[in-house]
């Protein structure tokens, strides 16, 4: 069962542009919502996260917004560049409690045009 | 963050043989993971290897396939044994690092395995 639905699957945007890409999760008893970034032949980066008790969290060009009643989570790229293209992975965990498990969506693959 | 290193970065193997690899943190962890991602595909957790206990398992996950060292708190090593060309994959390490209750995760560059 997949507990994390990540969409969409790929998604090509021109340079400047708002790239957003869209979570679900299922168990309520995540707390924890990663998104990580991953290049070709790279390991996927942690690019930011959120937790439950604030409904946005902002760095740089990044932001997540987070939506506990609809069990929902985005991130929006502000000012796409082709820098940022990419894949972009979503995650959710119980926390220490649970031993730091993530648990991933599938994936959105960026293409950002310049 | 940590540094995480994992040796060898790709490999092609023969049906049948096995492979260890190695994963390297920069700092002393305590829980160490290992993922499997295959091709074109997400993140799929294979074990936690937490130093001085038996590594445990995901389902659908086994240690006679995927046995896994963890000698020191630096240091992790997963095999994948008898190889067949399933088993072909981009094998990734990561390391949670602090002490607060929501912890890091960081991963290495992974290994790119090949299985004829």
């Amino acid at each position: 069962q997949q507990q994390v639905k990540q969409s969409p699957q790929s998604l090509i945007v021109q340079k400047g542009g708002i790239s957003i890409i869209n979570c679900a999760y299922e168990n309520t008893a995540f707390d924890y919502f990663p998104w990580y970034q991953q290049f070709p032949g790279k390991g996927p980066a942690l690019l930011i996260a959120i937790r439950p008790d604030v409904s946005e969290k902002k760095e740089g060009r990044f932001t997540i917004s987070f939506n506990k009643s609809a069990k929902q989570f985005s991130l929006h790229i502000m000012d796409s560049q082709p820098g940022d293209s990419a894949t972009y992975f979503c995650a959710a965990s119980r926390g220490k409690a649970a031993g730091n498990k993530l648990t991933f969506g599938g994936g959105t693959r960026v293409l950002v045009k310049p | 963050s940590a540094v995480i290193s994992q040796k060898p970065s790709r490999d092609i193997c023969q049906r049948g043989t096995s492979l260890t690899i190695q994963c390297q943190v920069d700092s002393q962890v305590t829980m160490m993971f290992w993922y499997r991602q295959q091709p074109g595909q997400s993140l799929t957790l294979i074990a936690t290897a937490n130093q001085g206990s038996e590594a445990t398992y995901e389902s659908g996950f086994v240690i006679d396939k995927f046995p896994i060292s963890r000698p020191n708190l630096t240091f992790s090593t997963l095999t994948v044994s008898n190889m067949s060309p399933e088993d072909s994959s981009i094998y990734l390490c990561s390391s949670s690092i602090g002490v607060s209750s929501y912890n890091e995760q960081f991963f290495g560059p992974g290994t790119r395995l090949t299985v004829l």
